[in-house]
């Protein structure tokens, strides 16, 4: 059981560049989001998915776009990348929110730098 | 606006002590998670509290939940070299479809 993987694991941009990252779960999950982590900081939600065909922002949307087409794939598009983007980015997927409190699962991770 | 606060940020410990990892937030929420992270690696879930009172253990963890007092903590007993790692306390945004507000992690080094 693969669980919630990412791809690339690294990438180097340079200032202005576009690119997407791949995130694809095969729980059946309902509930998919994208987290930037930074040092010091903890996780900041980007966007996030409640299901095929609906997404909505997060905590720190700007710069980042999403879409959510089938319930497996969650792809986060960076649309120019600027060195502020240098972080580590996560995808984790639920069960569902709300009411049954299931915990995310996340994938390994894509470190991204921006020079 | 919630906020969640863990202390201490940093704790560096000997083997076989027993510490306590505070995460406090800022409105009312009866949902929290705790997880851990190793270094260079992803998230792992260690606990889903649930409701006010609740208690968790998992070996020499123990993660539990005042929600009256806005507080939840992670007891470590008898702490080994194998739990140094990050930990993380999350908190469930009632007012904001669930989001989860994360706290900046606590970094656990444990000494032989």
């Amino acid at each position: 059981n693969a669980g919630v993987t990412q791809t690339p694991k690294f990438q180097v941009l340079k200032t202005g560049q576009s690119m997407t990252l791949q995130c694809a779960q095969d729980m059946n999950h309902e509930y998919m989001s994208w987290y930037r982590q930074d040092p010091g900081m903890g996780l900041r939600l980007i966007h996030y998915s409640v299901g095929a065909g609906i997404t909505d922002q997060g905590e720190v949307p700007n710069g980042y776009n999403v879409s959510r087409s089938t319930t497996e794939d969650f792809p986060l598009r960076l649309l120019s990348a600027a060195p502020s983007q240098t972080s580590v980015y996560f995808c984790a997927s639920s069960y569902s929110r709300g009411l049954s409190g299931s915990p995310l699962h996340f994938g390994n991770g894509t470190r991204l730098t921006v020079t | 606006e919630l906020k969640v606060e863990q202390n201490p940020l940093f704790l560096s410990m000997q083997e076989g002590k027993n510490y306590t990892i505070y995460c406090n937030y800022s409105t009312t929420s009866d949902r929290l998670y705790w997880y851990r992270q190793d270094p260079g690696k992803s998230l792992e879930s260690l606990f889903v509290l649930l409701s006010n009172g609740a208690v968790k253990q998992e070996g020499r963890l123990m993660a539990s939940l005042d929600t009256k007092a806005r507080l939840s903590t992670l007891h470590i007993t008898a702490a080994v070299h194998d739990l140094s790692a990050t930990y993380f306390c999350a908190v469930a945004h009632m007012d904001s479809n669930y989001q989860l507000i994360w706290g900046a992690g606590t970094k656990l080094i444990i000494k032989p």
